[in-house]
């Protein structure tokens, strides 16, 4: 089977950097992605990795290692419209995606 | 270039009824995932269709079916519907080798009585 970790909530100042960590454990990985989601709504695709290694996206970076199982996604320059859900997604299988059960992140002034 | 679209965008049913829901997917994408989120969790794997079948099926019970159609389409099916079936269900589209990124519809909100 799979599980994921990552943590339930998070709080951040505007303009401010975030880190928010995911562990996993899966068989048959492929890679790891990051979906937000804003309250009522679909979760749009932010940033994935396959390989080891950052990767850059804007304000958005994301980070996997697969020696670990741990992956992370930092956003910078926080912004009041970043509070939202974010969800790490292990990619098992054919085009498959496993979720964790999300970050809240609030942002304050 | 419309995104992916489902229908209804909220339903109310009761124990024990059958329900359909609807997704068409991105333009160019000829891979539908379906999705069941329920409130402040994350969306839990049902099953993927490709080429009209299915492909790949999460842990749901029976009482989950669906449907592609020729223009990759898809039906979601619930039979015998559950308190517990109460939930946000999301389609997703993609290419069938496009691991890295799957499209989001809005989702259809169903509320079971």
């Amino acid at each position: 089977g799979q599980s994921l970790e990552q943590p339930s909530e998070v709080t951040a100042v505007e303009g401010a950097i975030v880190q928010i960590n995911c562990t996993y454990q899966t068989s048959g990985f492929y890679g790891l992605s990051w979906y937000q989601q804003h309250d009522g709504g679909a979760p749009t695709f932010l940033s994935y990795n396959g390989l080891d290694g950052l990767e850059e996206t804007g304000r958005f970076s994301s980070f996997l290692s697969r020696s670990d199982s741990y992956g992370y996604l930092l956003l910078q320059e926080l912004q009041m419209k970043d509070s939202a859900s974010y969800f790490c997604a292990v990619i098992t299988g054919a085009n498959n995606l496993f979720f964790g059960t999300g970050t809240r992140l609030t942002v304050i002034p | 270039d419309a995104g992916v679209t489902q229908s209804p965008t909220h339903l109310i049913k009761t124990r024990g009824q059958q329900v359909t829901l609807r997704c068409s997917p991105k333009s160019g994408h000829d891979t539908v995932s379906w999705y069941q989120q329920a409130l402040g969790q994350g969306p839990q794997f049902i099953f993927q269709y490709y080429e009209e079948e299915e492909r790949q099926r999460g842990n749901f019970p029976d009482r989950f079916s669906g449907h592609q159609f020729p223009n990759y389409s898809s039906e979601l099916n619930v039979n015998a519907l559950l308190l517990g079936d109460s939930a946000l269900y999301l389609c997703a589209s993609s290419f069938p080798t496009g691991r890295e990124t799957q499209y989001f519809g809005p989702g259809t909100r169903l509320l079971v009585l």
